[in-house]
């Protein structure tokens, strides 16, 4: 069973379009991180939220943590080729020191 | 590059045999940790070492072992092998094996069991 489920979990949008993923659990998380993997590499972090509200930006990709710190959601303006990859949450709690995976959601941005 | 170095990239192996799949972290982080990721069952937690020491341990199988080394590089053992042990196995480090340390993966060692 995971703790962290995400939807959608396979995505296919055109260039130009908007989108948003979640990432949803019953439990607390201390903190939460963001990974995008591509095919034949490891997952690269490309955020981390702690604070219950708190609302990140990285140019076209918007992260935001839930007000409970339970759940979390990516928001991509305008997607790019590019942007195609498995993007993946990761919860972690301050009681232990391992990080639960989601999911996962596979993008594909059709040029 | 994340800093991470996995060897080796592919792994053939047939059912019985055992392997040993090798990482070195990112200059600077003394915590490592092992995933295993396959299609069903996403990136599954496997086991966290810091400075030598295990911290914490996930699903990971009476068959498999794993160690962390002075010079802090990682060493993953998988004997017995079966057909359901063919996947990705990533290691990732951080800096002090912390919740709010981030993870710094490698590419990955494919593990094919025939």
């Amino acid at each position: 069973t995971q703790l962290l489920e995400q939807s959608p979990q396979f995505l296919s949008i055109q260039e130009g379009e908007n989108l948003t993923v979640y990432c949803n659990s019953s439990s607390v998380f201390s903190s939460l991180q963001w990974y995008r993997q591509e095919p034949g590499e490891g997952p690269v972090l490309l955020v981390t939220v702690v604070t219950g509200g708190e609302v990140k930006k990285l140019k076209r990709l918007t992260f935001q943590f839930g007000d409970a710190r339970k759940d979390s959601s990516l928001h991509i303006t305008a997607a790019q080729p590019g942007d195609t990859g498995l993007y993946l949450c990761a919860g972690a709690k301050n009681t232990g020191n391992q990080f639960y995976f989601g999911t996962g959601t596979s993008l594909t941005v059709i040029p | 590059d994340s800093g991470v170095t996995q060897t080796p990239k592919h792994l053939i192996t047939a059912t019985g045999q055992r392997v040993t799949l090798r990482c070195s972290p990112r200059s600077g982080d003394l915590s490592v940790y092992w995933y295993q990721q396959s299609l069903d069952q996403g990136l599954q937690f496997l086991i966290q070492y810091y400075n030598g020491e295990e911290r914490a341990k996930g699903n990971i199988l009476e068959r498999f072992s794993a160690q962390q080394f002075p010079d802090l590089h990682s060493e993953l053992n998988l004997s017995s092998l079966e057909l359901g042990d063919s996947a990705l196995y990533f290691c990732a480090s951080s800096v002090n094996g912390r919740y709010n340390s981030p993870l710094h993966f490698g590419n990955g060692t494919r593990l094919t069991v025939t």
